[in-house]
């Protein structure tokens, strides 16, 4: 069974530059989620997903960044003007059958540096 | 809201040592309560998870955690440590319908 697939890896960005992170969960895993790391802390939940559903975002600062799933699979999380203190790793995780009792599996990790 | 400390950011045993990672939540209801571990570079592994039943759960590679309702923890221990236990480990809590939350981390070192 293939895991969490996360792409890309690392991502170098100016301030003010876009960037997009593409995941791909286990498959028939209905949730998914949005985690961003900073340097030496625990995850921070972003948004999750159940199928195309947006469940909570409302960690997610709405004005630069955007998350969507559009057909239950795959998600794409998009900063729009990137800021240095957006310099984190942004982990997805996706779970079966949701809920929060489920095991949580987490892909690698895009690690982004904004200059 | 649920709430999650892990009091010890970093641990050094040797190897063979027993170790003891802390975790202390708050929250009133019923939980659930969950250990990763995230080696460098990577992303979080699941170890064990407690609901209810019996307070002790087993995990992979030796690991065990105990919970306390008294005390608000959720510790983790193994009895004799390897130099690849050595990794960053994260105690993450949760209610029913709500998400993951993690704690800080704590950083173990296993000295060879």
């Amino acid at each position: 069974e293939a895991g969490v697939t996360q792409s890309p890896r690392y991502a170098v960005l100016q301030e003010g530059q876009a960037v997009s992170f593409w995941c791909d969960p286990i498959s028939g895993h209905d949730t998914l989620y949005w985690y961003q790391q900073p340097r030496d802390q625990g995850p921070q939940l972003l948004v999750y997903f159940r199928d195309e559903a947006v469940i909570d975002n409302s960690q997610l600062p709405s004005d630069r960044f955007s998350a969507v799933r559009p057909k239950g699979t795959n998600s794409t999380l998009k900063i729009q003007s990137a800021k240095q203190g957006d310099t984190a790793t942004y982990l997805c995780a996706s779970s079966l059958v949701g809920g929060s009792q489920n095991t949580l599996y987490f892909g690698a990790g895009t690690r982004l540096s904004v200059l | 809201t649920q709430t999650v400390s892990q009091s010890d950011a970093h641990v050094t045993v040797f190897e063979g040592d027993s170790v003891e990672l802390r975790c202390n939540y708050s929250y009133g209801g019923s939980i659930y309560l969950s250990w990763y571990i995230q080696h460098h570079g990577h992303g979080l592994q699941f170890l064990l998870k407690y609901y209810s039943g019996n307070p002790v759960v087993q995990g992979v590679n030796g690991f065990e955690a105990e919970f306390s309702k008294s005390d608000s923890s959720f510790h983790l221990r193994k009895a004799s440590v390897h130099w690849s236990d050595s990794a960053v480990y994260f105690c993450a809590v949760s209610a029913t319908g709500t998400y993951q939350r993690f704690g800080t981390g704590t950083k173990l070192q296993v000295v060879p």
